[in-house]
């Protein structure tokens, strides 16, 4: 069974700093590209980041660029979203999601079940 | 950017009733387009890609349709369980996949 099992959130201070992660399990991790999308409270989805399957391609949403690195474990099966430089707009909660791939047609067909983030004094 | 409408925002509904959710493109995406369905509190659960293809385990209910700048979402037999928001996602703009504004279904 895929399972992808996010942590880390947490309350932190404006300008401060967070690093979520991402367990994964139920399927071979280094094959697959993944993807941070948050949700703010009572908002829609936000693309966040991408990275591919060897970690070699990092994309960014503007919105985080510069303050947020997206990294991985293939040995560990493990994503991370280091943030830095939090501000009280990322508050939201982050889930990791994975990305498949049929012909080329791409989708995100599991995601974990979100670690929220909260910036405030 | 490639960005995302859906209409209605919010949809006021009977169990049984079919229900259609339409999502348009600001450019022509080809069918890369996908819908998600996501409950309070729980994370997005992937319904249709590629613009109409089932996935796994998905409720032959759902169907999805369109291509280019024009897409819909239809459940034909609304069901408890469905009540629910519904997101689209154009997959064409690699990889900054974005997202629509989403389409809460709630019970008449």
């Amino acid at each position: 069974e895929v399972q992808l099992v996010e942590s880390g959130g947490g309350l932190v201070q404006p300008g401060g700093s967070l690093r979520l992660s991402c367990a994964a399990s139920g399927f071979t991790f280094s094959s697959y590209e993944m993807n941070w999308v948050r949700q703010a409270p009572g908002k829609g989805l936000e693309w966040v980041s991408y990275i591919s399957s060897s970690g070699s391609t990092i994309y960014y949403a503007d919105s985080v660029k510069g303050r947020f690195t997206i990294s991985r474990d293939n040995a560990k099966n493990s994503l991370y979203l280091q943030m830095n430089s939090l501000r009280a707009e990322d508050t939201a909660v982050y889930y990791c999601a994975r990305e498949s791939v049929w012909g080329s047609y791409r989708h995100f067909d599991y995601w974990g079940q979100g670690t929220l983030v909260t910036v405030s004094s | 950017d490639i960005q995302l409408t859906q209409s209605p925002s919010f949809l006021s509904a009977s169990v049984g009733d079919r229900v259609t959710i339409t999502c348009r493109a600001s450019q022509g995406i080809s069918s890369y387009l996908a819908w998600y369905q996501q409950k309070p509190g729980k994370a997005p659960k992937l319904l249709i890609y590629a613009a109409s293809t089932l996935q796994s385990g998905v409720p032959s209910r759902f169907s999805g349709s369109g291509s280019g700048t024009e897409f819909t979402l239809t459940i034909s037999s609304l069901q408890p369980e469905d009540f629910a928001t519904y997101y689209c996602q154009q997959l064409n703009s690699y990889p900054r996949f974005t997202f629509g504004p989403g389409t809460k279904v709630d019970i008449k």
